[in-house]
C-alpha cells in the first residue's frame, strides 16, 4: 500500500531535549516536505526536498534540521525544542513538480514540548 | 514570504445551500492547490490549478485559478452534511515572479466548514 509513514504519532518531550521525527514513504517520490499545523495559522512549511541531498528551507525552517541522504526518509531534528515547537506535524511527499502530480500526507505527529 | 488570504474562516449552511471560499495574495504562484481535511487526519489533495483562469469541476465543486494566478476560489453547490470539513488552499512557489522556488507552499488559514441537515 501507497502511503507516507510518519512516527511516533504522539510525543511529550521536555525542553531542550533532541527529538526525531521520522517520515517515510514507499513512492519512490523525489519531492517530501515538512509541515506544521497550528489553529488559526494553518499549514506552514518548514523544510522540503525536491530530491535526495537537496533540501531548502520553507516559511518556517528556525529551530528545525532536515535531512535526505536517500529517497525514502526525510527525518525532522528539533535538537533543543522548545514549548513554541508545541504542534502537529505532517510529513508529505509527492512524485515531482506540485503542479502535476498529487503530494501525499501523512497521518501527522502531535508533539508537546513542556 | 508570500502570504495566502483564505476567507471565510468559518462557514455554518444548511444542507442544499452554495458556498465560496476565497484564496486571495498579491504574489503569483506557479500552482494552486485545494486540500480537504478530516480531524485526525492529514490534508487530501482535490484538485491542482495551474493555468490563469482555468477552472476545473469535481462533482458538486467548482475550482477557479484567477487569470493572474494570484487568487483562487472554491464553489460548492448545494452543499451536504457530507462536505463537512476543513478546505485548505495552498499556492506553489514561481521563480520567475516574485523569487521563490518550486516546491515552497504557502497554505492559507484554512476555512471550517460546517453543513447542517
Amino acid at each position: 500500500e501507497a502511503q507516507v509513514t510518519q512516527n511516533p504519532r504522539y510525543l511529550i518531550t521536555v525542553t531542550g531535549k533532541k527529538l526525531t521525527v521520522t517520515c517515510s514513504q514507499n513512492m519512490n517520490h523525489e519531492y517530501m516536505s515538512w509541515y506544521r499545523q497550528d489553529p488559526g495559522l494553518g499549514l506552514r512549511q518548514i523544510y522540503y526536498s525536491m530530491n535526495v541531498e537537496v533540501t531548502d528551507k520553507g516559511d518556517v525552517p528556525e529551530g528545525y534540521k532536515v535531512s535526505r541522504k536517500e529517497k525514502r526518509n526525510f527525518p525532522l531534528i528539533l535538537e533543543s525544542p522548545s514549548p513554541n515547537q508545541t504542534s502537529l506535524y505532517f510529513c508529505a511527499s509527492s512524485f515531482d513538480t506540485l503542479a502535476k502530480n498529487i503530494q501525499y500526507f501523512g497521518a501527522g505527529t502531535r508533539l508537546s514540548v513542556l | 514570504t508570500q502570504l495566502l488570504e483564505q476567507s471565510p474562516q468559518f462557514l455554518s449552511i444548511q444542507e442544499g445551500e452554495n458556498l465560496t471560499v476565497y484564496c486571495n495574495s498579491s504574489s503569483v504562484f506557479s500552482s494552486l492547490q485545494w486540500y480537504r481535511q478530516e480531524p485526525g487526519e492529514g490534508p487530501v489533495l482535490l484538485v491542482t490549478v495551474v493555468t490563469g483562469g482555468e477552472v476545473k469541476k469535481l462533482k458538486r465543486l467548482t475550482f477557479q485559478f484567477g487569470d493572474a494566478r494570484k487568487d483562487s476560489s472554491l464553489h460548492i453547490t448545494a452543499a451536504q452534511p457530507g462536505d463537512t470539513g476543513l478546505y485548505l488552499c495552498a499556492g506553489e512557489g514561481h521563480p520567475h515572479a516574485g523569487g521563490t522556488s518550486y516546491g515552497k507552499l504557502t497554505f492559507g488559514q484554512g476555512t471550517i466548514l460546517t453543513v447542517h441537515p
